[in-house]
């Protein structure tokens, strides 16, 4: 059974520093991996797909990697804002049952001013 | 191009009353699923329809159930509410059912259950 644990649970941090969120996922068999964003009682904005046969990929500000071997992912925010303050959400689409996403808790990121 | 909308964004029931939910999909998206996300934690994959058919299930008992209409748009029901079925109600959409596509998710409905 897949698990996804997103680590750390919250993040305090001053405007202006980089940070990196992690994401791991117990088994290696997955189509990809999407990283969201959701702020409170909100749905979920995508920020990034990353494909199996893919390493990383970059949207701006936001770099996220992928090592599947080792079941990890990183999303790495530089230059944090306070609108970078929301809950970050790491998913997998298991091969094992493709049609659904497994989804970490998420981490609570709070970019201080 | 229009994102997946859903409606009503928030909604009171009593324990063992029946609701629906609505989903729009996103233009060009012909798969629907629908998470249940309850305080704190992540998404839960409920079910998934393709072609107006259930095309996977989580661990949820048979009281969800869903439709898929001709123009992808979907309908959650749930039946003899429960008080934790309090939740946000996710819909997501995809264009197609290969292992390339990723999800595009709606603002959510707030279900409280009281």
């Amino acid at each position: 059974k897949q698990e996804v644990t997103q680590i750390p649970a919250a993040l305090s941090v001053p405007e202006g520093e980089n940070l990196v969120l992690n994401c791991s996922f117990t088994d290696s068999a997955i189509y990809n991996l999407q990283w969201f964003r959701q702020d409170p009682g909100k749905g979920l904005t995508s920020l990034l797909l990353i494909q199996s046969s893919q390493r990383e990929q970059t949207s701006g500000r936001l770099n996220a990697s992928l090592d599947k071997s080792s079941g990890r992912s990183t999303l790495y925010i530089a230059a944090s804002q306070p609108g970078d303050s929301a809950t970050y959400l790491c998913a997998v689409r298991p091969m094992e049952y493709g049609n659904k996403l497994v989804f970490g808790a998420g981490t609570i990121l709070r970019v201080k001013s | 191009e229009t994102g997946v909308t859903q409606s009503p964004t928030h909604l009171i029931k009593t324990r063992g009353q029946q609701v629906t939910l609505r989903c729009s999909s996103q233009s060009g998206h012909n798969t629907v699923s629908w998470y249940q996300q309850a305080l704190g934690q992540g998404p839960q994959f409920i079910f998934q329809y393709y072609r107006e058919e259930e095309n996977g299930r989580g661990n949820f008992p048979p009281r969800f159930s869903g439709l898929q209409f001709p123009n992808y748009s979907s309908e959650l029901n749930v039946n003899a509410l429960e008080l934790d079925d309090s939740a946000l109600y996710l819909c997501a959409s995809s264009a197609g059912q290969g292992s390339g596509y990723g999800y595009t998710f709606g603002s959510g409905t707030r279900l409280t259950v009281v």
